[in-house]
């Protein structure tokens, strides 16, 4: 089976644009989490997402955004950038009807952003 | 206020010694991951525990409830477990959350 793929794999914005990122989840995998990585803050959790909806958040901001499509693929968008978005973006798929934690997480190689 | 703390933050042991990595919670939990990430930010799922111990390998993980504590054992270890290795807890207590731990870097030498 193939892995988790993430698009694009790297990306530089601006301040004030926005971003969309792309995440494709092992096939019969219906969850897709998302998380956030920097170096200070670490490895946070952004949302979850099942059958096309979100089924957990994170404490994220109302820029932070996402969706799932009938194929489960997930997008996350971010707008109105931040220099403080500057982080490698890393999605994970889970077969479970259980929530994200419930279920052994298979990460994809990241979308690292460059916000200048 | 950290949900996960994790000890030591970086680590260097000799090809072949026992390992062991700390992981302690703050929140009741449904569920601790352990994961690795390798240089270059591929990260990879090692266990899923809500109670007792698993193996896999050369890796034991354990956790203790009552304590809020999970260890992560690596024996005979080797200079490709260089990596980074962190604690993740999923909570339903405040929330459904996940809350990580900030790594533990640790260099296996030859």
């Amino acid at each position: 089976k193939a892995g988790v793929t993430q698009t694009p794999r790297y990306l530089i914005k601006t301040r004030g644009q926005q971003v969309t990122l792309s995440c494709s989840p092992i096939s019969g995998h219906r969850s897709v989490s998302w998380y956030q990585q920097t170096p200070g803050q670490g490895l946070q959790f952004l949302f979850e997402y099942f059958s096309e909806t979100q089924r957990n958040k994170g404490n994220f901001p109302g820029r932070f955004s996402g969706r799932q499509f009938s194929n489960s693929r997930s997008e996350m968008n971010v707008s109105t950038l931040e220099l403080g978005d500057s982080a490698l973006y890393l999605c994970a798929s889970s077969p479970g009807l259980a929530g994200s934690f419930y279920n052994e997480q298979f990460f994809g190689p990241g979308t690292r952003l460059t916000v200048l | 206020k950290n949900e996960v703390e994790q000890s030591p933050q970086n680590l260097t042991a000799q090809e072949g010694e026992f390992i062991t990595i700390n992981c302690s919670y703050s929140v009741g939990i449904s569920a601790l991951h352990w994961l690795q990430q390798h240089p270059g930010g591929g990260i990879v799922s090692l266990f899923m525990l809500s109670s007792g111990k698993k193996k896999h390998g050369r890796l034991i993980a354990t956790i203790n409830i009552q304590e809020k504590h999970s260890s992560l054992h690596i024996t005979a270890s080797h200079p490709r477990d260089s990596a980074v290795y962190i604690c993740a807890v999923g909570t339903s207590t405040t929330g459904n959350q996940f809350y990580f731990g900030t790594g533990t870097s640790l260099t296996v030498i030859p």
